[in-house]
């Protein structure tokens, strides 16, 4: 158990709605990372925040945002969807954001479009 | 801009034998080296990083794995496997002379460890 902490474990929806995918950080970690797993694009980096403040972005698409809060939890917002939009989303956290710290992973949520 | 190649989709090897997970990187500045595992149905798992320092890093579950910037490679490997070691492997580079660069993964590597 890495200690981050993601919410629903799996989504079903359909085309056109909006879903809202939640993650609890390890407890000290300040920076959360979002990425996106698929069988065909393998796993691509959407978007990155540290200690509340957008800190780099990634292939996210502009019907994609991201928050993190106060208490340092982070949502991703999915709107619009497409069946593509089906995948694995993982939230990973790290200390601090330096290239060098290691990222630890959430158990992601599976989210299906129909 | 970074990239990683793990040559190999699957790789099988039987338990006992050693086994040696492959991958090559591309980056334009000082390389940021990582290898996780991924386990059905869950996250993935750091196993270890290179960094600076000694070629050689030893990481989670006997695991290690070898930097070599000649042939910009940082394989992965493991002297004796276990059955419980199949699973999905991915090797990650980061640029560590371009600030805050995203990581980077390779398409992952399934290795098989046969009974």
């Amino acid at each position: 158990d890495s200690g981050v902490t993601q919410t629903p474990k799996h989504l079903i929806t359909a085309t056109g709605q909006r879903v809202t995918l939640r993650c609890s950080p390890r407890s000290g970690d300040l920076s959360v990372y979002w990425y996106q797993q698929s069988l065909d694009q393998g796993l691509q980096f959407l978007i990155q925040y540290y200690n509340g403040e957008e800190r780099a972005k990634g292939n996210i698409l502009e019907r994609f945002s991201a928050q993190q809060f106060p208490d340092l939890h982070s949502e991703l917002n999915l709107s619009s969807l497409e069946l593509g939009d089906s995948a694995l989303y993982f939230c990973a956290s790290s200390v601090q954001p330096h290239s060098y710290n290691e990222q630890f992973f959430g158990p992601g949520t599976r989210l299906t479009v129909l | 801009a970074q990239s990683v190649a793990q040559p190999e989709d699957q790789v099988n090897v039987a338990e006992g034998n050693p086994l040696t997970v492959k991958c090559t990187y591309s980056v334009s500045g000082n390389p940021y080296l990582f290898w996780y595992v991924q386990y059905p149905n869950r996250g993935l798992q750091f196993l270890l990083k290179y960094i600076t320092g000694d070629n050689l890093v030893k990481g989670s579950y006997g695991f290690e794995a070898e930097f070599n910037k000649s042939q910009t490679s940082f394989h992965l490997k493991k002297p004796s496997a276990l059955v419980s070691d199949s699973a999905l492997y991915f090797c990650a580079v980061r640029d560590g002379d371009s600030g805050n660069t995203p990581l980077v993964f390779g398409k992952g590597t399934r290795l098989s460890v046969i009974a």
